[in-house]
């Protein structure tokens, strides 16, 4: 069965700091990986996604670094802001229209 | 306003009973989908939707049944509730146009089955 799975469950970083997650995926057939941030009572929101001709991408403070020979991407998000606690998740498509998810880390920036 | 919409919001219906979580996007994107959200395992695929009248299963469909008589329609049926289904229900949407891959979610039903 397709998975990605996403680590670390929880992350708790101090306001200005660097919150790394990270994913690892077994598809090959994978080429669309995007990252979905979600806050309380609300739904899942695109954030960054890239596909694998590149191995980094950058929009403001958050970047997603890929390593295609290793199977695995994660999301960097620069001097990280109360505003950013939120839960996070990973996904990855590709052969179908089927959009596979990570169990998402919930990231909680304390000021 | 233009986007995605579900209703109800927030439903609490006992064991057995038929419940109709109801989806609308104003995009006429092509394709929907019913996701479910547990903690512990994300979100799942229950059902998606390629255009109306064409209809797949995602990785949890037992229990559910989908229709698309509308392109802008997307309702989700549990026919018989069962308290596993106790979740928070999100649809989404995805154009297929330029090439894109973004789904846009709705705002969620949280459904508790007594």
């Amino acid at each position: 069965q397709q998975q990605v799975k996403q680590s670390p469950q929880s992350l708790i970083v101090q306001k200005g700091g660097i919150s790394i997650i990270n994913c690892a995926y077994e598809n090959t057939a994978f080429d669309y990986f995007p990252w979905y941030q979600q806050f309380p009572g609300k739904g899942p929101a695109l954030l960054i996604a890239i596909r694998p001709d590149v191995s980094e991408k950058k929009e403001g403070r958050f970047t997603i670094s890929f390593n295609k020979s290793a199977k695995q991407f994660s999301l960097h998000i620069m001097d990280s802001q109360p505003g950013d606690s939120a839960t996070y998740f990973c996904a990855a498509k590709g052969g179908s229209e089927k959009l596979v998810f990570g169990k998402g880390t919930k990231l909680t920036v304390n000021p | 306003d233009a986007g995605i919409t579900q209703s109800p919001r927030y439903k609490i219906t006992e064991t057995g009973r038929q419940v109709t979580l109801m989806c609308h996007q104003t995009w006429s994107h092509s394709y929907m989908f019913w996701y479910r959200q547990d903690l512990g395992h994300g979100l799942r695929l229950i059902y998606y939707s390629a255009a109306a009248d064409i209809t797949d299963k995602g990785e949890v469909p037992d229990g559910y049944v989908v229709s698309r008589s509308k392109t802008e329609n997307f309702p989700l049926t549990l026919e018989s509730a069962t308290r596993s289904q106790t979740s928070v229900y999100f649809c989404a949407s995805r154009d297929t146009g330029r090439g894109g891959d973004t789904q846009y979610f709705g705002p969620g039903t949280r459904l508790t089955v007594l």
